[in-house]
Order: C-alpha cells, then structure tokens, then sequence
C-alpha cells in the first residue's frame, strides 16, 4: 500500500502569507503526527492526533500555527502570517492506534519564507 | 533545554567496520527509545527500538544497547556499508508514563561509511 504522501513537496511564500500543508496518512492509521525540522534541529514535534480524541497541539510554538484532522484521515498545518523563522521541513507521521508502534513518516514539505 | 542529545554531529567510518553512534536523555520517564535513519529528501524511516525493560536489541546488523543509569544508548552497525551512509536520529519517548506517543528526537548525526 500506499505510504504517507504530503504536499507539496516544496513550497516558497512571502513573509505575512498563510500556508497549508497537507498530510494523507497510511490508510488504516488513526494516529497521526506533525514534526518540523529546522536547520541542523532535530526533529521538533508540533501536533499529535489520535481517532476522534482532541488532539495533543502542546508542541505548536505560537497560535499563528494550527491543523485539523478531516474524517479521521488526511490533515492540513495551517500556519498563517509566516514568518522566516517558520523556514523548515514540515514532517507527518502516522501510525496504528497504541503505543509502541512504528511512526511512518512521509518525505516532507520544505518551506521558505522570504 | 534538549532532552535528547546527539553530541556527534557527523561520523566517518570505513566500509567493513563497525559504526557506534551515542545518544544521552536527560528525562527519567523516557522508557520507549527508537532509532531513525533519514536520506536527503526522504522521512525518516524507522530502524530499531528498544524498550527500557530491556538492555539491547538486535536486527541483523543492527543493535541498540540502554543504559538506564546513564542515561545512554548506542546504536551499532557492523558490518558498516556504502549504503548505511544517511543522517541518524535517535528518539525517545515516554509511552508507559502515559503520554500520547510523540516522539522527542535528537540533532541527528551523519554517518558516511567510506568504500
């Protein structure tokens, strides 16, 4: 089957515009992740959501950021009036409900903000 | 302040021998630690786990070794190959203590394995 897909793979914008970025899970996968990862940063966590329960959004660095979860199944970051420093690589992740399952992440969305 | 610590930036290692690449924490609730290796333009991928119940695990030509008082795992490879060359993450998380599973990744370091 198919893995994490995202998009787009890259995306340039102007400081002050919003952006979503779009994440579609493995099918069957009821958690799914945000992670981004900021030049010579590891891997920092944004967001988590888990089936119908609210989402864990502890990791989201300011309320300029957002994501939803439509369905249960694919989900979008939102971040509006970005800033330069929200330059990095947006990562999800999904994986099966429980712990001790193995996140399967997608290839990422690269984001520049000029 | 980082939880996780990768101190090796990057590593250089020659075909045929072993690479050992260190990882430290800092939380006490960590008990669930994973290793990832991630190639230019690709996700990580998932590479091997330990959970603090146990001291090492071993796929092929891959081990993870804990050490719970120091709070320190290593991770090997031996034989090293070409193809292992990539940037690796270790990461913890704090799954029996009841969190929701997210992961907290080190920097990542970079191994090249030289032919």
């Amino acid at each position: 089957g198919a893995g994490v897909s995202q998009s787009p793979s890259n995306k340039v914008t102007e400081k002050g515009k919003d952006v979503e970025l779009r994440c579609d899970p493995i099918s069957g996968h009821t958690a799914l992740y945000w992670y981004r990862q900021s030049l010579g940063q590891g891997l920092e966590f944004l967001i988590y959501f888990q089936g119908n329960s609210a989402p864990d959004k502890s990791g989201l660095p300011s309320d300029r950021f957002s994501a939803e979860r439509t369905g249960g199944s694919v989900s979008t970051l939102t971040i509006q009036r970005t800033q330069q420093e929200d330059s990095a690589v947006y990562l999800c992740a999904s994986s099966r409900q429980g712990p001790y399952n193995e996140q399967f992440f997608g290839p990422g969305t690269r984001l520049t903000v000029l | 302040d980082q939880q996780v610590k990768q101190n090796s930036p990057s590593l250089s290692v020659q075909e045929g021998r072993i690479s050992i690449l260190n990882c430290d924490y800092t939380n006490s609730m960590f008990d669930y630690f994973l290793w990832y290796k991630k190639y230019p333009a690709e996700g990580p991928t998932f590479l091997i786990s330990i959970s603090s119940i146990k001291d090492k695990n071993e796929d092929g030509r891959f081990t993870v070794f804990l050490n719970k008082s120091a709070k320190h795992l290593s991770l090997h490879i031996v034989p090293s190959q070409p193809g292992d060359s990539a940037v690796y993450f270790c990461a913890a998380s704090g799954l029996l203590r009841g969190s929701q599973g997210n992961l907290i990744f080190g920097k990542g370091t970079k191994l090249s394995v030289k032919p």
